[in-house]
């Protein structure tokens, strides 16, 4: 499996409180990104980055950010939970962009309650 | 709106048969991907096809393009129980430099014994 992890793995938080997911790759792969996935939705792209400290919208960013602070590290945002953003959440990395296949994480489970 | 669009949203078939599913898409792409996802699990990628192709293989994988009509299908020959899983297409949109990694809805597929 490509090295990618994603934590926590689960979360349960309530509703109006900062949440941080963590994404971490040992790959050295330019490109990393964040999706949701919800029943009838498939996979939405929230936000993605291109290099350190290089990043961009996704088609459902609104209420999320994220920040890259060095190649191994992407890191999700939400800053006040709302019910809304429970789902389930994958990371994915890929070394030339949609270019080249990706390799996702197990993926985080998020509930606000 | 969402880039790419599986159809069908199900597909249930016996074990043997073949399982084909579609994909379409809205604008111009340099490759498009279908991934595999089982329940519970982050997607795994299955195959990439170039614009400049029409066909590719893998396996008992078969791959479709159709740039002129905006439509790929991927074709799974002599289904196995284990093929049971959600199917994903990827259409990176060229005019943003094929950087997104954009998918649709997704064809869950059930194979039965």
């Amino acid at each position: 499996d490509a090295g990618i992890t994603q934590s926590p793995r689960h979360k349960v938080t309530e509703t109006g409180t900062p949440v941080t997911l963590r994404c971490h790759q040992t790959e050295n792969h330019r490109y990393m990104y964040w999706y949701r996935q919800d029943p009838g939705h498939g996979l939405r792209l929230i936000h993605y980055s291109y290099g350190v400290k290089d990043t961009d919208k996704g088609e459902v960013s609104d209420g999320y950010s994220v920040s890259r602070s060095k190649t191994e590290d992407f890191l999700l945002t939400l800053e006040s939970a709302t019910s809304s953003q429970t789902s389930v959440y994958f990371c994915a990395i890929s070394d030339m962009g949609g270019d080249t296949e990706a390799f996702f994480g197990q993926g985080t489970r998020l509930t606000v309650v | 709106s969402q880039q790419g669009e599986e159809d069908p949203q199900a597909l249930s078939i016996q074990e043997g048969e073949n399982a084909t599913m579609n994909c379409s898409y809205k604008t111009s792409i340099n490759n498009l991907q279908w991934y595999r996802q089982n329940s519970g699990r982050g997607l795994v990628h299955l195959i990439l096809i170039r614009s400049n192709e029409r066909e590719k293989h893998s396996g008992r994988l078969r791959v479709t393009l159709d740039t002129s009509k905006k439509s790929s299908s991927l074709l799974i020959t002599a289904s196995r129980a284990a093929d049971t899983a959600s199917y994903f297409c990827a259409t990176p949109p060229l005019i943003q430099g094929a950087q997104k990694l954009v998918f649709g809805q997704g064809t869950r597929l059930t194979i039965n014994p």
